[in-house]
């Protein structure tokens, strides 16, 4: 693939609901990553995976949150009973081992109402 | 103690002048600091990064200078062009932690370049 793909591009949410995002990295990136991005917060970092290592998760906000990997590729982040402050944009990104260079997909804006 | 302080949060020059854009950091474990830029709609893309043990490092218009000392770091844009308006963020990382990818980010700087 040309880049890092994300789905959906927006996605619309009513309070209290669960939420899926997935992110498709580059092919032969090892690393991966989901980042926020949102007003008040600018760009924090949630988790971290890379190869078949255990997660870093230190920087996901709460239990709410959960994030896997499958394979080696594809990732999913999971927001259950989403608050309105879990409003933002989520990004995910890829890199080959070592992480110098991210490279970003267009993110999913995520509204919760 | 992780904070990265970035500054002006916005910033408008004249096509051609010279772009300045801020950063200080607490950490003194940060042992990468990369610049992104990020246009909108879009994710940041890695502008230029510089490790602590140079003091400057220039890519074509781009150039990082670092302070270790009063652990500072700016982005110089020389040049300016309006194709250069976007947000650009300053970040740092370090050798201890899991990634250098683990990265703390500045709050960002609008940067419009007026034709």
């Amino acid at each position: 693939g040309a880049g890092v793909s994300q789905s959906p591009s927006n996605k619309v949410t009513e309070k209290g609901k669960d939420v899926e995002l997935r992110c498709d990295p580059i092919s032969g990136h090892t690393a991966l990553y989901w980042y926020r991005q949102s007003l008040g917060q600018g760009l924090e970092f949630l988790i971290y995976f890379q190869g078949n290592s255990a997660p870093d998760k230190s920087g996901l906000p709460s239990d709410r949150f959960s994030a896997e990997r499958t394979g080696g590729s594809v990732s999913t982040l999971t927001i259950q009973r989403t608050q309105q402050e879990d409003s933002a944009v989520y990004l995910c990104a890829s890199s080959p081992e070592g992480g110098r260079k991210l490279f970003f997909g267009s993110g999913t804006q995520l509204s919760v109402l | 103690q992780q904070q990265v302080k970035q500054s002006p949060q916005s910033l408008i020059v004249q096509k051609g002048g010279i772009s300045i854009i801020n950063c200080a950091y607490e950490n003194t474990a940060f042992d990468y600091f990369p610049w992104y830029q990020q246009f909108p709609g879009k994710g940041p893309a890695l502008l230029i990064a510089i490790r602590p043990d140079v003091s400057e490092k220039k890519e074509g218009r781009f150039t990082i200078s670092f302070n270790k000392s009063a652990k500072q770091f700016s982005l110089h844009i020389m040049d300016s062009q309006p194709g250069d308006s976007a947000t650009y963020f300053c970040a740092a990382s370090y050798a201890g932690g899991t990634s250098y990818g683990k990265l703390t980010f500045g709050q960002g700087t609008i940067l419009t370049v007026h034709p």
